[in-house]
């Protein structure tokens, strides 16, 4: 049972543009959501969080949006730079769960 | 500091070998973790613990053994592996707050089984 879900694998976005990637939950109680950026044979590295109490936050170029009601959030990127491309996993969790539940990653490709 | 030190990063091994992979931080955390990653797919969580004691057990096979022997190292001992363990071994930690879900990755072993 997929949780997190990222339903495009992958996406190639024109270098200075925005660049939109979503993730989906099915799980009620998660109430904090994290994007993850991972370049090939490295870990993960954090970009960027939201707890359930806000709608968005920003970091940079980096912003995340959190759609309560349709247990949606998506991370944008702008503009979108060559070094961006990575895979990019969204991940889950709730108050006194140590697990965080990752999405399935979009690998996502800037073109010069 | 804000490195999460893996060794080795590459491992060959056959299948009747014993070899063990370690991780280090700095940071102070009280927690830290062991996930597979396959190619293609998103971490898995193996184990966690939680001030140096196992606090979640992912159901991983017994030929992988997690140890703890301070709060700033954390061991997976590896033995009698298969070929589908061939896998990214990657140690993460945090801190045991109300935001313990923001995990530092290290870099990985990348673990072939042959």
């Amino acid at each position: 049972d997929q949780q997190v879900k990222q339903n495009s694998p992958s996406l190639s976005v024109q270098e200075g543009r925005i660049s939109i990637l979503n993730c989906d939950y099915t799980n009620s109680m998660f109430d904090y959501f994290l994007w993850y950026k991972k370049y090939p044979a490295e870990g993960p590295t954090f970009l960027i969080s939201i707890s359930s109490i806000k709608d968005k936050n920003e970091d940079g170029r980096f912003t995340v949006f959190l759609n309560k009601s349709a247990k949606h959030l998506s991370l944008h990127i702008v503009p979108s730079q060559p070094g961006d491309s990575a895979v990019y996993f969204c991940a889950a969790s709730y108050f006194g769960n140590e697990k965080l539940t990752f999405g399935t990653g979009t690998r996502l490709t800037i073109i010069p | 500091d804000t490195e999460v030190t893996q060794t080795p990063k590459h491992l060959v091994m056959g299948m009747t070998n014993k070899k063990s992979l370690k991780c280090e931080q700095h940071m102070g955390h009280r927690a830290m973790y062991w996930y597979k990653q396959k190619a293609k797919k998103p971490p898995e969580l193996m184990f966690v613990y939680s001030y140096e004691k196992l606090s979640i057990n992912e159901s991983v096979p017994s030929r992988f053994s997690p140890e703890c022997p301070n709060s700033s190292l954390l061991n997976l001992h590896l033995h009698a592996l298969q070929p589908e363990d061939s896998a990214l071994y990657l140690c993460a930690s945090s801190q045991i707050d109300r935001n313990n879900e923001k995990l530092f990755f290290g870099s990985g072993t990348q673990l072939s089984v042959l």
